[in-house]
Protein backbone atom coordinates (compact mmCIF):
# COMPACT_ATOMS: atom_id res chain seq x y z
CA UNK A 1 0.00 0.00 0.00
CA UNK A 2 1.34 3.44 -1.12
CA UNK A 3 -0.85 5.64 1.20
CA UNK A 4 0.14 8.74 0.70
CA UNK A 5 2.93 10.10 -1.74
CA UNK A 6 4.47 13.37 -2.04
CA UNK A 7 6.95 14.28 -4.78
CA UNK A 8 10.21 15.42 -4.51
CA UNK A 9 11.59 14.47 -1.20
CA UNK A 10 13.77 17.38 -1.24
CA UNK A 11 14.36 20.41 -3.32
CA UNK A 12 16.67 23.59 -3.21
CA UNK A 13 15.08 26.51 -4.44
CA UNK A 14 16.52 30.15 -5.82
CA UNK A 15 14.93 33.24 -4.39
CA UNK A 16 12.11 34.14 -6.89
CA UNK A 17 11.81 30.65 -8.61
CA UNK A 18 8.60 28.68 -8.59
CA UNK A 19 7.77 25.02 -8.12
CA UNK A 20 5.24 22.44 -7.45
CA UNK A 21 4.90 19.93 -5.01
CA UNK A 22 2.86 16.80 -5.76
CA UNK A 23 0.51 14.73 -3.21
CA UNK A 24 -0.64 11.55 -4.24
CA UNK A 25 -3.02 9.28 -2.58
CA UNK A 26 -4.25 5.87 -3.33
CA UNK A 27 -7.33 5.67 -0.22
CA UNK A 28 -9.94 7.59 -2.08
CA UNK A 29 -10.22 10.13 0.31
CA UNK A 30 -12.05 12.95 0.04
CA UNK A 31 -10.00 15.69 2.32
CA UNK A 32 -6.66 16.55 1.52
CA UNK A 33 -3.94 19.17 3.37
CA UNK A 34 -1.01 20.83 3.06
CA UNK A 35 0.76 21.73 6.19
CA UNK A 36 4.18 23.65 6.89
CA UNK A 37 6.25 22.58 9.64
CA UNK A 38 9.17 25.05 11.56
CA UNK A 39 10.88 24.37 14.37
CA UNK A 40 8.73 24.43 17.74
CA UNK A 41 5.48 25.66 16.07
CA UNK A 42 4.33 22.21 14.97
CA UNK A 43 2.07 21.76 11.87
CA UNK A 44 0.71 24.62 9.84
CA UNK A 45 -2.19 24.24 7.83
CA UNK A 46 -1.87 25.95 4.58
CA UNK A 47 -4.49 25.30 2.32
CA UNK A 48 -7.08 22.25 1.87
CA UNK A 49 -9.40 20.19 -0.20
CA UNK A 50 -12.87 18.95 0.90
CA UNK A 51 -13.47 16.99 -2.51
CA UNK A 52 -12.09 17.00 -6.19
CA UNK A 53 -12.08 20.83 -7.68
CA UNK A 54 -12.48 22.28 -4.20
CA UNK A 55 -9.97 24.07 -2.28
CA UNK A 56 -9.51 26.32 0.72
CA UNK A 57 -7.41 28.40 2.69
CA UNK A 58 -5.65 27.46 6.20
CA UNK A 59 -3.49 29.17 8.80
CA UNK A 60 -0.81 29.89 6.65
CA UNK A 61 -2.07 30.61 2.90
CA UNK A 62 0.47 33.67 1.84
CA UNK A 63 2.86 33.09 -0.91
CA UNK A 64 0.91 29.54 -1.86
CA UNK A 65 -2.01 28.00 -4.39
CA UNK A 66 -3.15 24.61 -4.40
CA UNK A 67 -5.45 22.60 -7.07
CA UNK A 68 -7.12 19.13 -6.79
CA UNK A 69 -8.29 18.30 -10.57
CA UNK A 70 -8.38 14.82 -9.61
CA UNK A 71 -9.87 13.21 -6.30
CA UNK A 72 -6.21 11.25 -6.03
CA UNK A 73 -3.97 14.69 -6.20
CA UNK A 74 -3.57 17.78 -4.15
CA UNK A 75 -1.00 20.22 -5.54
CA UNK A 76 0.94 22.71 -3.73
CA UNK A 77 2.74 25.51 -6.19
CA UNK A 78 5.27 28.73 -4.86
CA UNK A 79 4.59 30.95 -7.91
CA UNK A 80 7.70 33.07 -6.37
CA UNK A 81 9.80 30.88 -3.48
CA UNK A 82 10.87 33.47 -0.31
CA UNK A 83 13.33 32.08 2.14
CA UNK A 84 10.43 32.85 4.47
CA UNK A 85 8.94 29.37 2.75
CA UNK A 86 12.26 27.18 3.86
CA UNK A 87 10.59 24.70 5.75
CA UNK A 88 9.34 20.99 5.71
CA UNK A 89 5.88 20.63 3.67
CA UNK A 90 3.81 17.41 4.84
CA UNK A 91 0.44 16.49 2.80
CA UNK A 92 -2.11 14.18 4.46
CA UNK A 93 -5.72 12.78 3.70
CA UNK A 94 -8.45 11.77 5.71
CA UNK A 95 -11.43 10.05 4.77
CA UNK A 96 -15.22 11.20 5.13
CA UNK A 97 -17.26 8.76 5.78
CA UNK A 98 -20.69 10.21 8.06
CA UNK A 99 -20.35 13.63 9.13
CA UNK A 100 -20.18 12.50 13.13
CA UNK A 101 -17.51 9.29 12.27
CA UNK A 102 -15.21 11.70 9.95
CA UNK A 103 -13.93 13.34 13.16
CA UNK A 104 -12.95 10.44 14.53
CA UNK A 105 -11.13 9.39 12.01
CA UNK A 106 -6.83 9.84 11.97
CA UNK A 107 -5.12 11.62 8.72
CA UNK A 108 -2.95 9.44 7.23
CA UNK A 109 0.53 11.59 6.04
CA UNK A 110 3.63 11.48 3.31
CA UNK A 111 6.75 11.37 4.32
CA UNK A 112 7.67 15.25 3.57
CA UNK A 113 9.27 17.41 1.38
CA UNK A 114 12.28 19.35 2.60
CA UNK A 115 12.55 22.74 0.99
CA UNK A 116 15.13 24.82 1.17
CA UNK A 117 15.37 28.69 -0.89
CA UNK A 118 17.81 30.54 -0.91
CA UNK B 1 -12.32 27.93 17.56
CA UNK B 2 -9.87 25.01 18.89
CA UNK B 3 -6.17 25.15 19.65
CA UNK B 4 -3.80 22.83 21.34
CA UNK B 5 -0.81 23.39 23.62
CA UNK B 6 1.82 20.98 24.33
CA UNK B 7 3.23 22.41 27.93
CA UNK B 8 7.00 21.31 27.30
CA UNK B 9 9.00 21.57 24.58
CA UNK B 10 11.91 19.03 25.21
CA UNK B 11 11.57 16.17 27.67
CA UNK B 12 14.70 14.33 28.97
CA UNK B 13 14.22 11.15 30.73
CA UNK B 14 16.67 7.58 31.26
CA UNK B 15 16.21 4.65 29.90
CA UNK B 16 13.88 2.12 31.66
CA UNK B 17 11.75 5.09 33.33
CA UNK B 18 7.82 6.70 32.71
CA UNK B 19 7.54 8.77 30.38
CA UNK B 20 5.16 11.86 30.47
CA UNK B 21 4.20 14.50 27.51
CA UNK B 22 1.65 17.03 28.59
CA UNK B 23 -1.12 18.31 26.17
CA UNK B 24 -3.82 20.73 26.99
CA UNK B 25 -6.79 21.34 24.49
CA UNK B 26 -9.51 24.01 23.64
CA UNK B 27 -12.48 23.17 21.43
CA UNK B 28 -15.71 24.90 21.31
CA UNK B 29 -17.02 21.31 20.21
CA UNK B 30 -16.84 17.30 22.13
CA UNK B 31 -13.31 17.07 20.45
CA UNK B 32 -11.30 13.95 19.09
CA UNK B 33 -8.06 13.91 20.23
CA UNK B 34 -4.56 12.07 18.72
CA UNK B 35 -1.42 11.75 19.58
CA UNK B 36 1.30 11.13 16.55
CA UNK B 37 5.11 10.60 16.97
CA UNK B 38 7.60 11.56 14.26
CA UNK B 39 11.45 10.18 14.30
CA UNK B 40 13.88 12.09 12.41
CA UNK B 41 13.41 12.73 8.86
CA UNK B 42 10.30 10.84 8.69
CA UNK B 43 6.73 11.38 8.44
CA UNK B 44 4.23 11.40 11.55
CA UNK B 45 2.95 8.32 12.74
CA UNK B 46 0.16 7.70 14.50
CA UNK B 47 0.07 6.52 18.81
CA UNK B 48 -3.16 6.68 19.69
CA UNK B 49 -6.68 8.47 19.72
CA UNK B 50 -9.62 9.75 21.53
CA UNK B 51 -13.28 9.69 19.96
CA UNK B 52 -15.77 9.76 22.98
CA UNK B 53 -15.54 5.96 24.28
CA UNK B 54 -13.16 4.66 26.75
CA UNK B 55 -11.26 8.36 28.27
CA UNK B 56 -8.14 5.89 29.21
CA UNK B 57 -6.81 5.21 25.53
CA UNK B 58 -4.13 2.79 24.70
CA UNK B 59 -1.56 3.27 21.87
CA UNK B 60 0.79 1.77 19.77
CA UNK B 61 4.62 0.58 21.62
CA UNK B 62 3.49 0.54 25.19
CA UNK B 63 2.13 4.41 25.18
CA UNK B 64 -1.62 5.44 26.51
CA UNK B 65 -3.40 8.83 27.18
CA UNK B 66 -6.03 9.36 29.48
CA UNK B 67 -8.62 12.44 28.37
CA UNK B 68 -10.15 14.92 30.90
CA UNK B 69 -12.76 16.82 30.44
CA UNK B 70 -12.08 18.85 33.58
CA UNK B 71 -8.76 19.82 32.65
CA UNK B 72 -9.21 19.98 29.21
CA UNK B 73 -5.61 17.66 28.98
CA UNK B 74 -4.56 14.52 26.92
CA UNK B 75 -1.19 13.65 28.49
CA UNK B 76 0.75 11.06 26.82
CA UNK B 77 2.68 8.60 29.23
CA UNK B 78 4.68 5.67 29.36
CA UNK B 79 5.68 3.88 32.02
CA UNK B 80 9.77 2.46 30.30
CA UNK B 81 11.05 4.25 28.12
CA UNK B 82 12.94 2.52 25.68
CA UNK B 83 15.74 4.58 22.95
CA UNK B 84 13.54 3.72 20.43
CA UNK B 85 11.23 6.17 22.06
CA UNK B 86 13.45 9.06 20.80
CA UNK B 87 11.66 11.50 18.53
CA UNK B 88 9.25 14.62 18.69
CA UNK B 89 5.63 13.93 19.83
CA UNK B 90 2.23 16.07 18.52
CA UNK B 91 -1.00 16.55 20.03
CA UNK B 92 -3.75 16.98 18.10
CA UNK B 93 -7.45 18.34 18.32
CA UNK B 94 -10.27 17.47 15.46
CA UNK B 95 -13.69 18.78 16.41
CA UNK B 96 -16.59 18.88 13.89
CA UNK B 97 -17.22 21.96 12.56
CA UNK B 98 -13.93 22.84 12.57
CA UNK B 99 -13.60 24.93 9.28
CA UNK B 100 -12.48 21.83 7.13
CA UNK B 101 -12.71 19.55 9.74
CA UNK B 102 -8.76 19.98 10.08
CA UNK B 103 -6.74 18.70 12.28
CA UNK B 104 -4.95 21.70 14.99
CA UNK B 105 -1.58 20.92 16.03
CA UNK B 106 0.50 21.78 19.18
CA UNK B 107 3.96 22.49 18.99
CA UNK B 108 5.99 19.53 19.55
CA UNK B 109 7.42 18.01 22.33
CA UNK B 110 11.17 16.57 21.93
CA UNK B 111 11.84 13.61 23.65
CA UNK B 112 15.38 12.65 24.70
CA UNK B 113 16.29 9.28 26.07
CA UNK B 114 19.50 8.48 27.63
CA UNK B 115 21.09 5.22 28.19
Amino acid sequence: NAGVTQTPKFRVLKTGQSMTLLCAQDMNHEYMYWYRQDPGMGLRLIHYSVGEGTTAKGEVPDGYNVSRLKKQNFLLGLESAAPSQTSVYFCASRPQRTADHFTRTEAFFGQGTRLTVV
Amino acid sequence: AQSVTQLDSHVSVSEGTPVLLRCNYSSSYSPSLFWYVQHPNKGLQLLLKYTSAATLVKGINGFEAEFKKSETSFHLTKPSAHMSDAAEYFCVVSAFKAAGNKLTFGGGTRVLVKP
